[in-house]
């Protein structure tokens, strides 16, 4: 059975540029969360979304967005980016209420 | 909103020695504490949870503490192997799968199994 499955693993931007990242969780997950985490330091919470609603956000700018699709996937898109955008995306899916499953991320450089 | 700090940010231990992490957290609102394991590259895996209505928890060399009147858990690990070592986050959150609030994460403690 397939994990939480992201993409692309690796990708470089520019200021100014804007970027979609995208996320399958496990098949059933009906709830996708999406993650920051900058380099040494611990996963930090920026949207969940749950039967494709958003069910809560982290403080994070307006730049940041996302959706869940009817079948469950989502996507994070990131406009303007800043050099601070630089970071490990990741992205878990959990079915309700339960244990949290990661991807394996997307790794953002911002030049 | 919730706010979990994690020591020590670099633990080094020897071979078959015990390795302890502590976090503490300032919500009391929270009931749920995993703690994530990533190796360099990987993924946070979820290696052992508790929840505020459990003082202990244990899962073969690993185990977990929670003191909820001093808003403390810690992670023991016994018998240190080589493969323990990685990153460990603690968390905090009122709800298992993160809720509308998400799962707030310590920095991570770096463990370092010396041979």
């Amino acid at each position: 059975d397939a994990g939480v499955t992201q993409s692309p693993t690796h990708l470089i931007k520019t200021r100014g540029q804007h970027v979609t990242l995208r996320c399958s969780p496990i098949s059933g997950h009906k709830s996708v969360s999406w993650y920051q985490q900058v380099l040494g330091q611990g996963p930090q919470f920026i949207f969940q979304y749950y039967e494709k609603e958003e069910r809560g956000r982290g403080n994070f700018p307006d730049r940041f967005s996302a959706r869940q699709f009817p079948n469950y996937s989502s996507e994070l898109n990131v406009n303007a980016l800043l050099l601070g955008d630089s970071a490990l995306y990741l992205c878990a899916s959990s079915y309700t209420a339960s244990e949290l499953f990661f991807g394996e991320g997307s790794r953002l450089t911002v030049l | 909103g919730e706010n979990v700090e994690q020591h020590p940010s670099t633990l080094s231990v020897q071979e078959g020695d015990s390795a302890v992490i502590k976090c503490t957290y300032s919500d009391s609102a929270s009931n749920y504490f995993p703690w994530y394991k990533q190796e360099l590259g990987k993924r946070p895996q979820l290696i052992i949870d508790i929840r505020s209505n459990v003082g202990e928890k244990k899962d073969q060399r690993i185990a977990v503490t929670l003191n909820k009147t001093a808003k403390h858990f810690s992670l023991h690990i016994t018998e240190t192997q080589p493969e323990d070592s990685a990153v460990y986050f603690c968390a905090a959150n009122w709800e298992e799968g993160g809720g509308a609030d998400g799962l707030t994460f310590g920095k991570g403690t770096h463990l370092i199994i010396q041979p």
